[in-house]
């Protein structure tokens, strides 16, 4: 158990809808990063928060948004969802930098 | 950006055998880590290793930063050694493609 913990653990939902993931950091850890693996994208880096505040930024669109709350979870909010949209997500924390340690994801399945 | 290439892109072993995975990068690097993303699609931390080696029972990881690549060596391997296993790099951790592991009983 890596202490990270993903909620929820699936979730299906319909084209156009927007969803919520909630990422629990470990006891400790101050960096929260998501990240998208799909069939034909492999683990794509979107999104990192370091303490409440956005550290670093990959390939997320538009359409989604994150953000860090003060008690340091996180969530990764979808919207206007699309079928390509379906693929696991992943967040993972650590103290500052790296290592990571990955929480078991969200399987997201759109509709 | 930094690329990540990881080979033999699959690898099928019968249980007992040995096998050594790779992952070149682009540019130099200093994080590296190696994860096992099992059957049921958990991603283990294998190792954090931006240099040297280290070892973990029948696994071990060598990182030559200065030649750009890393080596993941899997001893007597397992069926439950089964799986895709990633590098990623960097303070935002890109991932390689991965190798996936097929161990045959």
């Amino acid at each position: 158990d890596s202490g990270v913990t993903q909620t929820p653990k699936h979730l299906i939902t319909a084209t156009g809808q927007r969803v919520t993931l909630r990422c629990s950091p470990r006891s400790g850890d101050l960096s929260v990063y998501w990240y998208q693996q799909s069939l034909d994208q492999g683990l794509q880096f979107l999104i990192q928060y370091y303490n409440g505040e956005e550290r670093a930024k990959g390939n997320i669109l538009e359409r989604f948004s994150a953000q860090q709350f003060p008690d340091l979870h996180s969530e990764l909010n979808l919207s206007s969802l699309e079928l390509g949209d379906s693929a696991l997500y992943f967040c993972a924390s650590s103290l500052s930098g790296p290592p990571l340690h990955f929480g078991n994801g969200t399987r997201l399945t759109v509709t | 950006g930094i690329q990540v290439e990881q080979s033999p892109p699959d690898l099928i072993l019968q249980e007992g055998a040995n096998s050594t995975l790779r992952c070149n990068f682009s540019d130099s690097v200093n994080n590296l880590q190696w994860f096992h993303q099992n059957p049921w699609g958990q991603l283990i931390n294998l190792f954090y290793i931006p240099s040297g080696t280290k070892q973990n029972g029948r696994l071990s990881a060598t990182t030559v930063a200065t030649e750009r690549y890393s080596l993941l060596y899997i001893s007597s391997s397992q069926t439950t050694d089964s799986g895709v296993y990633f590098c990623a790099v960097q303070g935002d951790m890109r991932f390689g493609a991965g190798t996936r592991l097929t161990v045959k009983p």
